[in-house]
């Protein structure tokens, strides 16, 4: 049981570039965020996911792009990077149950460099 | 808006000494609240967690007790090691499926 992966670990881009992060989860859970995570400004949430084939904006939703194709799987795209999208990227997957949404359970992180 | 405010940091002190990380919020409603950790190189993981007024959470000799007159969620261990060093978020989660955190404090223990 590897909980929650993440793909790569680090990448630099360059301005304008392209790329595809990837959260991957094999505890069967319903719900998968991606959040950003820079210095004194705590963890913001970028997008999340409800279930497969579902997503939804959180809080810093611009520039970024995601999908949730297969219920494993939760995929943030960044179609032209720029330099403010330097952070490091946490995916997370929790569990629904009784009605709830139960705890997050968070990857080891990818740290991205935009030059 | 949903908010968490921690006290900044870092935080340094010795093996052994006692410790408190204060956090405060700010929401509607009844928030859960949480307190994750997260050690060098890796995610976050959950520490402790609180769902109503009065509630104590408690991991690992770290405690935090749910007050909502004074809307606090402290932080404590009666004695940290080397090991506990790492950086910790408070956060909050008031309806919906979202978590608010704060900004972490960043927590050395020399020995």
């Amino acid at each position: 049981n590897a909980g929650v992966t993440q793909t790569p670990k680090f990448r630099v881009l360059k301005t304008g570039q392209s790329m595809t992060l990837l959260c991957a989860q094999d505890m069967n859970h319903e719900y998968m965020y991606w959040y950003r995570q820079d210095p004194g400004m705590g963890l913001r949430l970028i997008h999340y996911s409800v279930g497969e084939g579902t997503t939804a904006k959180g809080e810093v939703p611009d520039g970024y792009n995601v999908s949730r194709l297969k219920k494993q799987n939760f995929l943030l795209g960044l179609e032209s990077a720029a330099p403010s999208q330097t952070s490091v990227y946490f995916c997370a997957s929790s569990p629904f149950s009784g009605g709830l949404q139960e705890t997050q359970y968070f990857g080891p992180g990818t740290r991205l460099l935009v030059l | 808006g949903n908010s968490v405010t921690q006290m900044e940091g870092p935080v340094t002190l010795s093996e052994e000494a006692f410790l408190t990380i204060n956090c405060t919020y700010t929401a509607t409603g009844y928030p859960s609240l949480f307190w994750y950790v997260q050690y060098p190189g890796e995610g976050l993981q959950l520490l402790l967690k609180a769902t109503k007024a009065d509630d104590k959470g408690s991991n690992k000799g770290f405690e935090a007790t749910y007050r909502k007159e004074t809307t606090s969620f402290h932080l404590e261990k009666g004695s940290v090691q080397v090991s506990d060093s790492a950086v910790y978020f408070c956060a909050l989660r008031s309806g919906g499926n979202k978590l608010v955190f704060g900004a972490g404090t960043i927590l050395r223990v020399k020995s």
